[in-house]
């Protein structure tokens, strides 16, 4: 059961754009949500995460916005550089569940310089 | 701090053998937790394992298995390799595991079963 999805396998973008990277889920006991960014032959590197509390959550060029009521959230990069050029992923958790995460199928990002 | 770390990094094996793959969690962290992705798939949870007990469990078959030992050192372990196995497997540790708590992830270890 595929509670997380991206629905864009891919995304190209021009550097010094906006890219955004968007995620749906479809359990509403999903409380908290991390994105992370993958390079070839590397682990993901955590690139920011937002409670359910909030709705939006900032660091640096990083933006992750969160719509409850949507099962929605979204992934702004402003402006985007060509060393963004990665896969990322979109994942979540219950409070029930600890550590338990459900990862979305990724989005390629490509910057174009 | 040192990364979290996993060893090997490549391992070549043919369908019916075992292996047997290590994960170092970052010192400090409790909780580890396991997960294989393939090719165009997202990641897919297998277990997490918190002072030496496994806490939650995928949707894999039995032939997945883990243990933590007391350092919180994890090894997980696949028995009668198939072809599907094929995959890269990654390791995640937390300090405790609790909710609202990220992950840092090990670089992986990349398994063909041929």
């Amino acid at each position: 059961d595929q509670q997380v999805k991206q629905n864009s396998p891919s995304l190209s973008v021009q550097e010094g754009r906006i890219s955004i990277l968007n995620c749906d889920y479809t359990n509403s006991m999903f409380d908290y949500f991390l994105w992370y960014k993958k390079y070839p032959a590397e682990g993901p590197t955590f690139l920011i995460s937002i409670s359910s509390i909030k709705d939006k959550n900032e660091d640096g060029r990083f933006t992750v916005f969160l719509n409850k009521s949507a099962k929605h959230l979204s992934l702004h990069i402003v402006p985007s550089q060509p060393g963004d050029s990665a896969v990322y992923f979109c994942a979540a958790s219950a409070r029930y569940n600890f550590n338990k995460f459900y990862f979305g199928s990724g989005t390629k990002l490509n910057v174009k310089p | 701090k040192a990364g979290v770390t996993q060893t090997p990094r490549y391992l070549i094996k043919t369908r019916g053998q075992q292996v047997t793959l290590s994960c170092s969690p970052i010192s400090g962290h409790r909780s580890v937790s396991w997960y294989q992705q393939t090719p165009g798939q997202g990641l897919q949870f297998l277990f997490e394992y918190f002072s030496e007990t496994q806490r939650n469990k995928g949707n894999f078959p039995g032939r997945f298995s883990g243990r933590q030992f007391s350092n919180s050192r994890s090894e997980m372990n696949v028995s009668t390799l198939e072809l599907g196995d094929s995959a890269l497997y990654l390791c995640a540790s937390s300090p405790d595991g609790v909710s609202q708590e990220t992950q840092y992830f090990g670089p992986g270890t990349r398994l063909l079963v041929l």
